[in-house]
């Protein structure tokens, strides 16, 4: 079983539009995140939710939204697409606020052309 | 908010040989430290962690130290082997243990044969 899933894995799309990343987990955690890695692998924090409540923003662009409808979903939605965006998203999980392992999802990888 | 920094961000050595990566924090009550490992098109998984009331922890060939005064820990793998060739990064918590990572920019581990 997969613990933490994101659909879909690539992601290819125009200037402009609006698209979106949908992630589950399984494993029962209250935490969940998503997480931007650049072309230069730079790992960064978008947003953190907790018990589906959002605790961090880390200076995201208001474009990105995300949403999560319960504890084990949190999709991410963006508008009006940017050149800038075109990097991989990840999805992790954790089981409780700071200082435990945090579960990945295998990425989207999204390119905007 | 933490910062976290990591050296080298490439390391080339020969199978068998030892290797070693540093980083540096500026959050004195941070008190989790984990290391991920990123193969290439793969997600970031755990590979080890320590918390602050230890100074070292090793699980086989991977070890890692903390120095809490000097706020530096590092990773050490031993006797390298091809397939520990990846992208490693260091991690903190975002401020004082509050939800999220803040990763190092990655070091890209090379094992020459």
């Amino acid at each position: 079983d997969t613990a933490v899933s994101q659909t879909p894995k690539y992601l290819v799309t125009q200037m402009g539009n609006d698209k979106s990343i949908k992630c589950e987990q399984n494993l029962g955690h209250d935490t969940m995140y998503w997480y931007k890695q650049d072309s230069k692998k730079f790992l960064k924090i978008m947003f953190s939710y907790n018990n589906k409540e959002l605790i961090i923003n880390e200076t995201v662009p208001n474009r990105f939204s995300p949403k999560s409808p319960d504890k084990a979903h949190l999709n991410l939605h963006i508008n009006s697409l940017e050149l800038g965006d075109s990097a991989v998203y990840f999805c992790a999980s954790s089981s409780r606020t700071g200082g435990t392992e945090a579960f990945f999802g295998q990425g989207t990888r999204l390119t905007v052309v | 908010g933490e910062n976290v920094e990591q050296h080298p961000s490439t390391l080339s050595v020969q199978e068998g040989d030892s290797a070693v990566i540093k980083c540096t924090y500026s959050d004195s009550a941070s008190n989790y430290f984990p290391w991920y490992k990123q193969e290439l098109g793969k997600r970031p998984q755990l590979i080890i962690d320590i918390r602050s009331n230890v100074g070292e922890k090793k699980d086989q060939r991977i070890a890692v130290t903390l120095n809490k005064t000097a706020k530096h820990f590092s990773l050490h793998i031993t006797e390298t082997q091809p397939e520990d060739s990846a992208v490693y990064f260091c991690a903190a918590p975002l401020v004082g243990g509050a939800d999220g990572l803040t990763f190092g920019k990655g070091t890209h581990l090379i094992i020459q044969p």
